[in-house]
């Protein structure tokens, strides 16, 4: 069965800090990777996508991917109090159209 | 664009008793999906559309839950009868073609309460 593990926190940092998200992943032919942001009582929302190993960067936002440790990851640079949310990892295998989901990581994000 | 339109948005209901949810995807999108979030969880696919066909309805308990999509745009997720542990929020999401490595967008959810 396909896992995707993530902790689910909280995560709590002070704002302007880097915050670090983890996500590992069981299925060795894992092929698309996916970070969500799900506020409390709101649907998740796509953020990130990442397919190849190393860094991807957007804005303050940057996914990194190493396949061989079946490790993902989400750094958010200079965190703001409105980053405070559950961070969602999802994992698609080549074989499939329908990406895993992990529990989620929450994210609080103090003044 | 419109978005992933759902209703309602809360619903409360007593155990064994019947709910339906509907959903309204984005124009044109072939692909519907059906996902379950128990709180503290991620979502889990119920069941997934392509046009008014069903690809995947593997994790659909099918014995109390059914879903149809006539015409291939609006769907509709129906349980009956509900028990406590259905309680979670029901995501819809659309792609246009699921075969792009894209995520999706989700509508904004039924918040289910079985009381």
């Amino acid at each position: 069965q396909k896992e995707v593990e993530q902790n689910s926190g909280p995560l709590s940092v002070p704002e302007g800090a880097i915050a670090s998200l983890n996500c590992t992943y069981s299925d060795r032919v894992s092929q698309s990777f996916f970070w969500y942001r799900q506020y409390s009582g709101k649907s998740p929302e796509l953020i990130m996508s990442i397919y190849s190993n190393g860094d991807k960067e957007d804005g303050r936002f940057t996914a990194q991917l190493n396949k061989a440790s079946q490790y993902v990851s989400l750094l958010i640079r200079d965190s703001q109090p409105s980053d405070s949310a559950t961070y969602l990892c999802a994992v698609k295998s080549g074989g499939s159209y329908i990406p895993t989901f992990g529990r989620g990581t929450s994210l609080i994000v103090h003044p | 664009e419109a978005g992933v339109a759902q209703s309602p948005r809360y619903k409360i209901i007593e155990k064994r008793q019947s709910v339906a949810f509907w959903c309204n995807p984005i124009s044109g999108h072939a692909t519907l999906y059906w996902y379950q979030q128990i709180l503290g969880q991620g979502p889990k696919l119920l069941i997934q559309f392509q046009n008014n066909g069903v690809v995947d309805d593997s994790q659909l308990p099918k014995d109390r839950f059914s879903a149809e999509r006539l015409k291939g745009v609006d769907s509709t997720l129906k349980i009956q009868p509900a028990k406590l542990e259905d309680s979670a929020v029901y995501l819809c999401a659309s792609s246009s073609n699921p075969g792009l490595d894209y995520g999706y967008t989700f509508g904004s959810g039924t918040r289910l309460t079985v009381v």
